[in-house]
């Protein structure tokens, strides 16, 4: 069976730190994406990033990097220097290869404080 | 390019009327989804179709149908609403052929009373 879990509930930090989102994954597929998506307040569902199973390297996006560890079914998110426009709930997400079927995690609430 | 447009944004209906929940995207794609949202569960898939004329459930089917006549439209139907079923719901649609992400309606927040 495939899922997501992504312990943190809710994470409240200050402006300027840097915070992690976990994401920890279960499949038996051996070709599979996992993908994070933001919720602002406003409700839209945001893409992020797409990392497909053969690619472990990590990506970095500006103020984003994701650690993806195949070792330990891990999709890791780290936002640096957080700023109060990253308030919003984060979604992370795993897709199995050939279908558009997503499995979502629960989310993880981030408050960034000024 | 509008992408994926859902239809109403807001709805409250009371228990045992029927509504349909209006999806359409104008990119080609072939997979379309509908999933529901629920605090602290995440999104849930409802139904899903792979093309026109194709459909099959996700993970909680129940209480909803579909149906895909054309490749651009996928309504989503409660027959007769429950408050179980007050929720937001999102439409999706990506293409499995060029590998892209799956793209988002902006949600329908759902009251049934």
């Amino acid at each position: 069976a495939q899922k997501v879990t992504q312990a943190q509930t809710e994470i409240s930090v200050v402006e300027k730190e840097d915070v992690t989102l976990d994401c920890v994954y279960e499949t038996r597929d051996t070709t599979y994406y996992l993908f994070w998506y933001k919720q602002p307040p406003s409700g839209e569902l945001v893409f992020l990033i797409r990392r497909n199973s053969f690619d472990e390297q990590n990506e970095i996006s500006g103020r984003y990097s994701w650690n993806f560890q195949k070792s330990t079914s891990s999709f890791n998110f780290t936002i640096t220097a957080s700023q109060v426009v990253d308030s919003a709930v984060y979604f992370c997400a795993l897709r199995a290869y050939n279908t558009d079927k997503l499995i979502f995690g629960t989310g993880t609430r981030l408050q960034v404080f000024p | 390019n509008a992408g994926v447009t859902q239809t109403p944004k807001f709805q409250v209906l009371k228990t045992g009327q029927s509504m349909t929940l209006q999806c359409a995207q104008d990119m080609n794609h072939e997979y379309m989804s509908w999933y529901r949202q629920d605090p602290g569960m995440g999104l849930r898939l409802i139904h899903y179709s792979v093309g026109a004329g194709i459909t099959d459930q996700g993970e909680v089917p129940n209480g909803y149908n579909v149906s895909r006549s054309t490749t651009e439209d996928f309504p989503l139907r409660l027959l007769s609403a429950a408050p179980s079923q007050t929720s937001v719901y999102f439409c999706a649609s990506s293409s499995v052929r060029v590998n892209t992400e799956a793209f988002f309606g902006q949600g329908t927040r759902l009251t049934v009373v």
